[in-house]
């Protein structure tokens, strides 16, 4: 089944600086999801776009989806050390994954104070 | 408060030994989910639930087996034909199944450890 895969795998910033993350994927969706993981931690909820919507934000987060290019990107601003987790796109629905929940490999962000 | 509970926190099992992984839910969701976390690595699906009495194989079944004889539970059974079974595992619900644009709700994560 698909899955999302997600750019760069690691990335390290310091305090106050912008922080970008990517997903790509290959078939059509019904929504797009960010969530992120806090280490040895359950997934918290973060930001759901959906196919028909190209942007959208929630306090310091901006995740925009272009559906041509089959890809999302989620933009951490000023970011701070308790930003510091893993950050996971999922893919709901589309061509063989009608209500599955698919997640891609994830980003690790490290936030330097 | 309502939320998604997965117990025990920690797990250990010996080699041959079948175990089960606990997860209730009180948010009334009808869609429920299993997925496995290796180091490093994203979450794989195992099996999820659209509605009571049913469920489906994820990516991953193999070795692994469900029930959903409750709508507040979706019980894991780690078997001994699951030849790696050591890793996190997640237990997911949503409000309902297909194309209905929610977020899932995670619990805290079973950690299991084959001894």
């Amino acid at each position: 089944s698909q899955q999302g895969e997600e750019d760069p795998q690691a990335l390290s910033i310091q305090e106050g600086e912008n922080a970008t993350m990517n997903c790509s994927y290959k078939t059509s969706i019904n929504n797009l999801q960010w969530y992120r993981q806090n280490s040895g931690r359950g997934l918290v909820h973060l930001i759901l776009i959906r196919s028909n919507e190209r942007e959208k934000h929630s306090g310091r987060l901006r995740v925009t989806l272009d559906t041509s290019k089959k890809s999302s990107s989620l933009l951490i601003t000023a970011s701070r050390a308790a930003d510091t987790a893993s950050y996971f796109c999922a893919l709901e629905g589309g061509s063989g994954n009608t209500g599955k929940l698919i997640f891609g490999q994830g980003t690790t962000l490290q936030v330097k104070p | 408060d309502g939320g998604i509970t997965q117990s025990p926190k920690y797990l250990f099992r010996k080699e041959g030994q079948n175990v089960t992984l606990s997860c209730e839910q009180n948010l009334n969701h009808d869609a429920m989910y299993w997925y496995r976390q290796d180091p490093g690595q994203g979450l794989r699906l195992i099996y999820y639930s659209q509605i009571v009495n049913d469920f489906q194989k994820g990516d991953i079944a193999e070795g692994y087996s469900v029930s959903r004889e409750k709508k507040e539970s979706f019980p894991l059974t780690v078997t001994s034909a699951q030849k790696n079974p050591t890793a996190f595992y997640l237990c997911a619900s949503s409000i309902a199944w297909g194309p209905m644009n929610t977020e899932a709700f995670f619990g805290q994560g079973t950690r299991l450890t084959v001894v």
